[in-house]
């Protein structure tokens, strides 16, 4: 259980085009998503708190007009790299928090790989 | 949260056991002590978490010192499949807050 489905895997984009990616929890209602980006060897770094029905929180440095986040439902939130550039190439992972189940914590999507070219 | 420091990188023989240790020296009383898992280009994995008693599930074993300054993760029987960076990450198990993920620990099992 507890399973966290993010999409695409993997993508490829054209400078200046925007991206987006899904991240769905499968059996559960997650109210609070997280959304992190890994740099090549590097530990994961948060980028927002995505809260379902209210605007999401960024951290320091993160542009919320370039990384816009979409927590509609209960069950799918979705981040847009808008204009994409090459410096945004990047690992980005989500994760829903678990807190009413402190056996878990938190559990991972599996990652999408962005390449802008 | 308490900050973590893990050592960088280990090795460890496939089939042996690997042990890695975590220092935690400002945990709280009320914070628990997860280990976490990420294999290459994919999300981080749930290994075990706990608080101050040993802990043991299907995957690991996590020994916690009687001062909880500090614990280590044992995969009892590395096999290749485990080659991951581990993250020792220390939290309150409260509310919706992120995990900070540190530098972790990167684990080569050689055959």
């Amino acid at each position: 259980g507890a399973v966290v489905s993010q999409h695409p895997s993997r993508v490829i984009c054209k400078s200046g085009t925007s991206v987006k990616i899904e991240c769905r929890s499968l059996d559960f209602q997650a109210t609070t998503m997280f959304w992190y980006r890994q740099f090549p060897k590097k530990s994961l770094m948060l980028m927002a708190t995505s809260n379902e029905g209210s605007k999401a929180t960024y951290e320091q440095g993160v542009e919320k007009d370039k990384f816009l986040i979409n927590h509609a439902s209960l069950t799918l939130s979705t981040l847009t790299v808008t204009s994409a550039h090459p410096e945004d190439s990047s690992f980005y992972i989500c994760s829903a928090s678990l807190y009413m189940r402190s056996d878990y914590g938190y559990t991972f999507g599996s990652g999408t790989r962005l390449t802008v070219v | 949260d308490a900050k973590t420091t893990q050592p960088t990188s280990m090795d460890c023989a496939e089939g042996r056991a690997a042990n890695l240790p975590c220092n935690h020296s400002t945990i709280s009383g009320n914070e628990y002590v997860y280990w976490y898992r990420q294999i290459h280009s994919q999300g981080p994995q749930y290994i075990i978490h706990g608080l101050k008693n040993n802990e043991t599930n299907e995957m690991a074993s996590l020994i916690i010192t009687e001062d909880r300054k500090s614990s280590t993760l044992i995969l009892p029987h590395a096999t290749l499949r485990d080659t991951a960076v581990y993250y020792c990450i220390v939290r309150v198990p409260t509310g919706a807050n992120n995990l900070f993920f540190g530098t972790g620990t990167r684990l080569t099992v050689i055959p």
